[in-house]
């Protein structure tokens, strides 16, 4: 157990709709990274935060938008769903902003129907 | 931009059989380098790092050196069991106080007793 927890583990939906990703991250960590994990994609980074100020952008989508909150628990929205954002979804934290260690939580698995 | 390849998959193997899966890099300046091991419906876990030229990573019988004039930090086992199969991911993050995750596409590992 990484001590990062996602929810919901599951989430079918249909194409055009939106949803909300949770990760709460380890005690401690200030820095969370959502990162998408697709069969064609392989995994891929998707955005960071540290204390509540997004620092680095990946291959997000503007569909895309996270925030991570005061209590440094962080969401991911998707809107207008495509059937190709069916993929995992995983939260990271680490300790501070650079060269840290980061922890997985167990990801979100998305069905876009 | 920065990336990863590793060997494609999968790797199918017998119990204590020796382990070798290839990884090589393109990125600019000194990055850090990883292991990342994820198990059938888990999150991915930290098997190992090596933060500068020549490190050695190790854990739980792996082992990766860090090769700078090559490019490379192949993963090796000795003697794999059955509990090792999983999917490898190599990874590594530029040292430039953001330490956004580039992975491979990851490599399966099949160990059959």
């Amino acid at each position: 157990d990484s001590g990062v927890t996602q929810t919901p583990k599951h989430l079918i939906t249909a194409t055009g709709q939106r949803v909300t990703l949770r990760c709460s991250p380890r005690s401690g960590d200030l820095s969370v990274y959502w990162y998408q994990q697709s069969l064609d994609q392989g995994l891929q980074f998707l955005i960071q935060y540290y204390n509540g100020e997004e620092r680095a952008k990946g291959n997000i989508l503007e569909r895309f938008s996270a925030q991570q909150f005061p209590d440094l628990h962080s969401e991911l929205n998707l809107s207008s769903l495509e059937l190709g954002d069916s993929a995992l979804y995983f939260c990271a934290s680490s300790l501070r902003l650079g060269g840290n260690e980061q922890f997985f939580g167990p990801g979100t698995r998305l069905t876009v129907l | 931009g920065d990336s990863v390849t590793q060997m494609e998959g999968p790797v199918t193997l017998s119990e204590e059989a020796c382990l070798t899966i290839n990884c090589t890099y393109t990125a600019t300046g000194y990055p850090s380098l990883f292991w990342y091991v994820q198990y059938p419906g888990e999150g991915l876990q930290l098997l190992l790092k090596a933060t500068k030229a020549d490190d050695k990573g190790s854990n739980k019988g792996f082992e990766a050196t860090y090769r700078k004039e090559t490019t490379s930090f192949h993963l090796e086992k000795g003697s794999v069991q059955v509990s090792d199969s999983a999917v490898y991911f190599c990874a590594l993050t530029a040292n430039s106080g953001y330490s956004t995750l580039t992975f491979g596409k990851g490599t399966m590992l099949l160990v059959s007793p």
